[in-house]
C-alpha cells in the first residue's frame, strides 16, 4: 500500500465547475495535512494546511478532512485555466523526524 | 514564509562527476529537506539534512551517493556522487519551520546527466 495516494488524472473540468480531489492515507497518526499546486517546471507551492476534521475554506479552495477515513480532498470552486497544474497532497507522518510524504499527484485541467 | 535560493538552477554533467546542489535560505530553519522529483513524478524524499550531525537518509538513498552537509540553521549541500544518466532529475531544497508546519520549496535543481 502506498503511503499517501491520489488518482493521477488527468481531471478535465469545464471553466467555472467545481474540481475535486481526492487523497488517503496510511499513517492513522499523522496530524496534519497539506495540499501543493505544481505548475509544469516550476517548485510546489502551497496552497492549503489543514489540522482538524472538516472544512476549512480560503477563497475558491476547501480543505476537507476526515482521519477516521484517513482521506483528505481539496475543492476547487469556479475553476479557472490558471488553475491547470498539478496538485499534490502531502502528509506529515508520525514518528521521527517529521518528514513530509507526497502523493503522485493529481494533473488538473480546466479547458474553456 | 522564508525565502530559499537554490542553485545551480540546472547543469548538464557527465557521467561518473560530482555535482554539488546548495540550499540557502534567509532565515533560520529547523528543518531542511532534500527531494528528487523524476521527470513525470512526484516527490521523493531523499533525507533530513541535521545541523551539526549526518543526515538521515530515507530507505533507497544511502551517505556515499548522496552526502549531505548542513553546518548551520540556514545552509545546505546535496552532491550527487558518480553520477549515471538514471540520476537525471530535479533535486528540491524544502524547509520547515517546526513540527507539523507547511513545507517551503527553492526553485529546484534541474540536473541532467549524460
Amino acid at each position: 500500500q502506498k503511503e499517501v495516494e491520489q488518482n493521477s488524472g488527468p481531471l478535465s473540468v469545464p471553466e467555472g465547475a467545481i474540481a475535486s480531489l481526492n487523497c488517503t492515507y496510511s499513517d492513522r497518526g499523522s496530524q496534519s495535512f497539506f495540499w501543493y499546486r505544481q505548475y509544469s517546471g516550476k517548485s510546489p507551492e502551497l496552497i492549503m494546511s489543514i489540522y482538524s476534521n472538516g472544512d476549512k475554506e480560503d477563497g475558491r479552495f476547501t480543505a476537507q478532512l476526515n482521519k477516521a477515513s484517513q482521506y483528505v480532498s481539496l475543492l476547487i470552486r469556479d475553476s479557472q485555466p490558471s488553475d491547470s497544474a498539478t496538485y499534490l497532497c502531502a502528509v506529515n507522518f508520525s514518528g521521527g523526524y517529521n518528514k513530509l510524504i507526497f502523493g503522485a499527484g493529481t494533473r488538473l485541467a480546466v479547458h474553456p | 514564509s522564508a525565502v530559499i535560493s537554490q542553485k545551480p538552477s540546472r547543469d548538464i554533467c557527465q557521467r561518473g562527476t560530482s555535482l554539488t546542489i546548495q540550499c540557502q535560505v534567509d532565515s533560520q530553519v529547523t528543518m531542511m529537506f532534500w527531494y528528487r522529483q523524476q521527470p513525470g513524478q512526484s516527490l521523493t524524499l531523499i533525507a533530513t539534512a541535521n545541523q551539526g550531525s549526518e543526515a538521515t537518509y530515507e530507505s533507497g538513498f544511502v551517505i556515499d551517493k548522496f552526502p549531505i552537509s548542513r553546518p548551520n540553521l540556514t545552509f545546505s549541500t546535496l552532491t550527487v556522487s558518480n553520477m549515471s544518466p538514471e540520476d537525471s532529475s530535479i533535486y528540491l531544497c524544502s524547509v520547515r519551520g517546526h513540527q507539523n508546519a507547511e513545507a517551503f520549496f527553492g526553485q529546484g535543481t534541474r540536473l541532467t546527466v549524460v
